[in-house]
Order: C-alpha cells, then sequence, then structure tokens
C-alpha cells in the first residue's frame, strides 16, 4: 500500500457525459500527479500539482482539467467524454515537486467510456 | 526531450531462471532513473531508483539495476525468478529540473513453472 488513495476504482459512463476522479496524496505529499495509462499511448503523464498550485502540464486535453484543494486532495475532471478517454487513470504523490522526485502511486481508477 | 525505450515487449522465463529487462533512456541533464512493476489490475510499485553514487542500486524483492552512462542504461536483473514476478515492468527517467517522470512503454514478463 503506497498510501495513495483514489476513488472510485471504476467508473463506467457515457460518451458526452462528465467525470471527476478523487486523489488522496500520502500524509505529507505536498505533490500530486496525474498519469493516463492506455494500451495504444501508454503512461502518459497529464498535470502536476504542488502545494495548490499547477506546476507542469503534460499530454492533457483542454476537455480534462484538475485542481488541488487546500487539504491537498486533488480531483481529475474528465469531460464531453470520448470513447477514446476509456483509460487507467493513476494519482501519484511525492514529497516535493521537483529533485526529489520518487512518486508514490495510487491503485488506479479505470473509466470505461461507452 | 527526455524518453525511455524498453526494446522487449514481452519476456519469458522459467522460474528460478535468471532475468533481465533492458532499459535505455535518453536525457539531457543528469538523470534519475526508476523501475516500476505493476501486477494485474494494479497500481505501480516503486522497486527501485538511482538518483546518483553506487551504479548498482538494490532494490526490493531481490531486484537490482545497474546505471551505465556510457550506454545511457539502467537494465534490471533479477538473480531467480519466482512465479509471482510474473508482472508488467516500467523503466522511468526524471530530474532535477523536471516534474514529471517519462515512462517507457513497458515489458511483461511471464514466468513459466
Amino acid at each position: 500500500d503506497s498510501g495513495v488513495t483514489q476513488t472510485p476504482k471504476h467508473l463506467i459512463t457515457a460518451t458526452g457525459q462528465r467525470v471527476t476522479l478523487r486523489c488522496s496524496p500520502r500524509s505529507g505529499d505536498l505533490s500530486v500527479y496525474w498519469y493516463q495509462q492506455s494500451l495504444d499511448q501508454g503512461l502518459q503523464f497529464l498535470i502536476q500539482y504542488y502545494n495548490g498550485e499547477e506546476r507542469a502540464k503534460g499530454n492533457i486535453l483542454e476537455r480534462f482539467s484538475a485542481q488541488q484543494f487546500p487539504d491537498l486532495h486533488s480531483e481529475l475532471n474528465l469531460s464531453s467524454l470520448e470513447l477514446g478517454d476509456s483509460a487507467l487513470y493513476f494519482c501519484a504523490s511525492s514529497p516535493q515537486g521537483r529533485g526529489y522526485n520518487e512518486q508514490f502511486f495510487g491503485p488506479g481508477t479505470r473509466l470505461t467510456v461507452l | 526531450a527526455q524518453s525511455v525505450t524498453q526494446p522487449d515487449i514481452h519476456i519469458t522465463v522459467s522460474e528460478g531462471a535468471s532475468l533481465e529487462l533492458r532499459c535505455n533512456y535518453s536525457y539531457g541533464a543528469t538523470p534519475y532513473l526508476f523501475w516500476y512493476v505493476q501486477s494485474p489490475g494494479q497500481g505501480l510499485q516503486l522497486l527501485l531508483k538511482y538518483f546518483s553514487g553506487d551504479t548498482l542500486v538494490q532494490g526490493i524483492k531481490g531486484f537490482e539495476a545497474e546505471f551505465k552512462r556510457s550506454q545511457s542504461s539502467f537494465n534490471l536483473r533479477k538473480p531467480s525468478v519466482h512465479w509471482s514476478d510474473a508482472a508488467e515492468y516500467f523503466c522511468a527517467v526524471g530530474g532535477e529540473a523536471d516534474y514529471k517522470l517519462s515512462f517507457g512503454a513497458g515489458t511483461t514478463v511471464t514466468v513459466r513453472a
């Protein structure tokens, strides 16, 4: 158990819908990262937050957004969902935003878009 | 741009045999290197990491990896594989100036009895 929690574990929804994925980092970690794992794209970095502020953006679609709250949990919002958004979404956390870059991963949320 | 190549998509090994998974990276500065393992339906677990110092690093579950700067490689090894080692293995690179990790495509390991 990495100490990173993600809810829900599974999510099934329809095209065009909007969903919210939630992540709670390890106690004391200030940085949260979101990754998408799909069969065709592999593991891709989406976005990072550090102590409530966005720090880095990767291959994140404009339909997707995220935020980190004062209690340091983070939410990833996916809207206007398409079939191709079906994937495993991981959250990871680390103590700092850079340098010491060891990341601890949550169990993931499996999103299925029908 | 940083990138990671894992040349082997799938490896089958007999239980008790040795295992070596290859990883080559491209990074413009001093790299931080990681190996993660993902069991079916599970998240990613860190096996080991290299930041600096001794180029042979020991990890959990009996794994080790060797950093070779001249070859831009960070290969993972285990002397004797157990059936429970069947999983997907990912090599990743990050760095001092980076916020993210870049992952390779992964190598799936099958262990036969």
